[in-house]
């Protein structure tokens, strides 16, 4: 069965600060996809990035970063810099190749605080 | 390009009743999925339309049931509302049926309240 594990659920910190959000996942398949959501106050989720299995490249965009490890089955998410824009909760979430529904992490509530 | 829409966005219901909820997919989109939110549960998966036919259910009872139309839209019905439907309901949008393949954009959900 698959599972998404984010240990941290709520963090605090300061603006302009580093913050790394973990994910470790669990799949027995070797295709599989894996994304990051924010929901802000309003309520919508809003699509931050996708990874296939086979794609390790860590990714940067802006101030958003990704590092993907198999080796520990992670998919961890660093805000550099933080504002309190980015105030939301984060989900990590999985999906297999075969048609299946998106299995989402409990989520991580980021607050920064100016 | 629109994004997903839902209405309504929030609704208050007292126990027994029903509610229909509905989702308008982005352009060109043509599966539908549902989650439900609670604090408790976190992210759930409901069910997934495709072409008018159901491909994936999740584990919720008989009381909720969806349905996609010839334009892609959907909607979601609950019957006989108990105090624990009490949720966001997000609708999810994607190109294809497959959800490992392509990425799922989610509408502003609807919130439920159930008195």
């Amino acid at each position: 069965a698959q599972k998404v594990t984010q240990a941290q659920t709520e963090i605090s910190v300061v603006e302009k600060e580093d913050v790394t959000l973990d994910c470790v996942y669990e799949t027995r398949d070797t295709t599989y996809y894996l994304f990051w959501y924010k929901q802000p106050p309003s309520g919508e989720l809003v699509f931050l990035i996708r990874r296939n299995s086979f794609d390790e490249q860590n990714e940067i965009s802006g101030r958003y970063s990704w590092n993907f490890q198999k080796s520990t089955s992670s998919f961890n998410f660093t805000i550099t810099a933080s504002q309190v824009v980015d105030s939301a909760v984060y989900f990590c979430a999985l999906s297999d190749s075969g048609n299946t529904p998106l299995v989402f992490g409990k989520g991580t509530r980021l607050s920064v605080i100016a | 390009k629109a994004g997903v829409t839902q209405t309504p966005r929030y609704l208050i219901k007292t126990r027994g009743q029903q509610v229909t909820l509905s989702c308008s997919p982005i352009s060109g989109h043509r599966s539908v999925s549902w989650y439900q939110q609670t604090p408790g549960q976190g992210l759930q998966f409901l069910f997934e339309y495709f072409s008018e036919t159901q491909r994936n259910k999740g584990n919720f009872p008989g009381r909720f049931s969806g349905r996609q139309f010839s334009n892609s839209r959907s909607e979601m019905n609950v019957s006989t509302l108990e105090l624990g439907d009490s949720a966001l309901y997000l609708c999810a949008s994607s190109l294809r049926a497959l959800a490992g393949a392509d990425t799922q954009y989610f509408g502003p959900g609807t919130r439920l309240t159930v008195l």
